[in-house]
């Protein structure tokens, strides 16, 4: 089964309007972490936010805000006041805190979203 | 500047040769790992590293080989290239195996196999 399922290949928005890109997750687990991450197109990955499966408060950084609703196993970015370099791909990743055999911690990410900001 | 160095960015290889993509990273951290990201796919771990001298297959380890004798070095090496294996590559690090911790990135290495 898919571990982080995100619905939307693509999305546009305006300029300076807000836009909400969906991730929705599966695990047995209690704890653990998800994360975004933004991939512009020159390649890099770049760390957004980071939310616990047990942190009370939605995650927020700047513009970037993570509406965590663990009930429904989902974990949305939201980007306030879009501007034009936000125009990239966006993923969504989720650390699993069961620990495997060597006590490590792995990285699961979604297929992404491509996110296009219009002037 | 402190970060993930991934070297090359670009590499072309014909099917059947070998090669080592290089990953150094100068934070000391514990954890490092290795990623595959191909169209619609996200990104896939090929193997992934808890400490010097210990390493460990990820999803899609099959064509690739790791090791990790330094805390800062993690290169992983195709023994024989195939076309299945053009992709971007993508290192990564974090402070520990047990702390909450974002992955630092590499910029990547775009190869390709003819």
């Amino acid at each position: 089964a898919q571990k982080i399922t995100q619905t939307q290949p693509g999305m546009f928005v305006q300029e300076k309007e807000a836009v909400t890109l969906d991730c929705t997750y599966d695990t047995s687990d209690q704890s653990y972490g998800l994360f975004w991450y933004k991939q512009p197109s020159s390649g890099e990955m770049i760390f957004l936010i980071y939310q616990g499966s047990y942190d009370e408060q939605n995650a927020t950084e700047g513009r970037y805000s993570l509406n965590f609703q663990k009930a429904r196993k989902s974990a949305n970015l939201v980007i306030s006041a879009s501007q034009l370099g936000d125009s990239a791909m966006y993923f969504c990743a989720m650390r699993e805190d069961r620990r495997w055999g060597d006590g490590s911690e792995k990285l699961v990410f979604g297929k992404g979203t491509k996110l296009t900001v219009n002037p | 500047n402190a970060g993930v160095t991934q070297t090359p960015k670009f590499q072309v290889l014909k099917t059947g040769q070998s090669m080592t993509l290089q990953c150094a990273q100068d934070m000391n951290h514990e954890y490092m790992s290795w990623y595959r990201q191909d169209p619609g796919m996200g990104l896939r771990l090929i193997h992934y590293s808890v400490g010097a001298g210990i390493t460990d297959q990820g999803e899609v380890p099959n064509g690739y080989n790791v090791s990790r004798s330094t805390t800062e070095d993690f290169p992983l090496r195709l023994l024989s290239a195939a076309p299945s294996q053009t992709s971007v590559y993508f290192c990564a690090s974090s402070y520990s195996v047990r702390r909450v911790a974002e992955a630092f990135f590499g910029q990547g290495t775009r190869l390709t196999v003819v």
